[in-house]
């Protein structure tokens, strides 16, 4: 069957290094996304990728964060200068398109210390 | 912006009895859709809903979409171990409804919690 994959499963940082989480949607999915969970709480939309570009955003999303879509199979979430508090679980997730099921990685542990 | 509540935040119950928890959006959704999260896990999907008063059934868990659109229920009859993780609704509003490129915005989860 079909998956996310998502790599590393856990990462460990310095606060102000960059770091890039790295996703392999399923192939033939055209809407692409990035949520976290802080340990314990609930999962936050990050940002929808759709046709080489954001579609959407949240308020989390700021200037330290990016995506890419480099090759047509990666999809990367870069943070540019950590802070503790973005020490989370990041999902990488797709859909194939309309309004269908969201199929999510099993995540990256992303510790800034 | 849209916001998607969810009651309650934790549920203790005995193996064998049921157990329900809610989702109520601030804004009209186009449709809604249900995930479970083991601990340790990812979410994974369980159902979508999408027609007002919409009632779906899998095996022992009953899904509903309220008239209006904005809330919804999941019900478990005779809870059994296998159930235990954290139930989100995640709801995806109106205006962008056939458009897919809007991401889920969801409930900060019920956590089931099973004692044998």
């Amino acid at each position: 069957e079909p998956e996310v994959t998502q790599t590393p499963s856990h990462q460990v940082t310095q606060m102000g290094q960059e770091v890039i989480l790295r996703c392999v949607p399923i192939s033939n999915h055209l809407y692409f996304y990035w949520y976290r969970q802080i340990l314990g709480q609930k999962v936050e939309f990050l940002v929808s990728f759709y046709n080489n570009e954001i579609s959407e955003k949240s308020e989390i999303f700021d200037d330290q964060f990016s995506v890419e879509r480099p090759d047509g199979s990666n999809f990367t979430l870069k943070i540019r200068s950590t802070k503790l508090e973005d020490s989370a679980m990041y999902f990488c997730a797709s859909r194939p398109g309309g309004e269908s099921e969201a199929f999510f990685g099993q995540g990256t542990r992303l510790t800034v210390v | 912006g849209q916001q998607v509540m969810q009651i309650p935040q934790y549920q203790h119950v005995q193996e064998g009895e049921d157990f329900t928890t809610y989702c109520n959006s601030s804004t009209t959704l186009s449709n809604i859709q249900w995930y479970k999260q083991r601990p340790g896990g990812h979410p994974v999907f369980l159902i979508q809903l999408v027609k007002s008063g919409e009632v779906k059934k899998q095996k022992r868990l009953t899904f509903q979409f309220g008239e209006a659109k904005k809330n919804s229920s999941l019900h478990i009859t005779a809870t059994q171990t296998t159930d235990v993780g954290t139930y989100f609704c995640a709801g995806v509003p109106h205006m962008y409804s056939g458009g897919g490129a809007d991401g889920l915005t969801f409930g900060k989860g019920t956590h089931l919690i099973i004692q044998p």
